[in-house]
């Protein structure tokens, strides 16, 4: 099973300011197909969670562009280039390469301070 | 626009069963593999199961293997996840989830699952 590592656990940021998330993989994401299936998802406070990136660096649909993702092989990032007030949340990476089982990262919890 | 809507959670025995459905509206349903993932109350997301596009190959979570089976009607737009032999462990809300490309691009609400005595 692919371990998924996130860091830091818990992200207090000062409002316009960066932010960066990162998240290890204990095997390689790279499919034999050449794609890597790694994925970012925000959940905000009582909601369920939306996708914002997909294979590493693609954002989906109307995903602000201040969310960027980055990285290959075992090393993942998740930045965000100027944080705003509905930001906070939790951040989860996953990847969708090598399954089952599909394995998320622990959750980084953003927050204002 | 992509809907997906859980239905079916409730509190149930431990030993007992549910039948969890996610209705699909937006896109082409039969065209996408469907997972479902799992939140216990103030915990992470776990992955659950994933169902073939035509049904045919069901993969599960080692936790939930043997008692958790997975179907879809592809004429009713309908996931579905059969859930027995129930544990406290089980208790969480369960997303349905697509798989358009890569896993997660729609979400649902979720249903809640309680077993609890």
């Amino acid at each position: 099973e692919v371990v998924m590592t996130q860091s830091p656990l818990s992200l207090p940021v000062t409002l316009g300011q960066p932010a960066s998330i990162s998240c290890r993989s204990s095997q390689s994401l790279v499919h034999s197909n050449g794609n890597t299936y790694l994925n970012w998802f925000q959940q905000r406070p009582g909601q369920s969670p939306r996708r914002l990136i997909y294979q590493v660096s693609n954002r989906d649909s109307g995903v602000p562009d201040r969310f960027s993702g980055s990285g290959s092989g075992t090393d993942f990032t998740l930045k965000i280039s100027r944080v705003e007030a509905e930001d906070v949340g939790v951040y989860y990476c996953m990847q969708g390469t090598q399954w089952p089982p599909y394995t998320f990262g622990q959750g980084t919890k953003l927050e204002i301070q | 626009e992509v809907q997906l809507v859980e239905s079916g959670g409730g509190l149930v025995q431990p030993g007992g069963s549910l039948r969890l459905s996610c209705a699909a509206s937006g896109f082409t349903f039969s065209s996408s593999p469907m997972h479902w993932v799992r939140q216990a109350p103030g915990k992470g997301l776990v992955w659950v199961s994933r169902i073939s596009t035509d049904g045919g190959g069901a993969t599960y979570a080692d936790s939930v293997r043997g008692r958790f089976t997975v179907s879809r009607d592809n004429a009713k737009n309908t996931l579905y996840l059969q859930m027995n032999s129930l544990t406290v462990d089980d208790t969480a809300v369960y997303y349905c989830t697509g798989d358009r490309g890569s896993v997660g691009d729609s979400w649902g609400p979720g249903t809640l699952v309680t077993v609890s005595s």
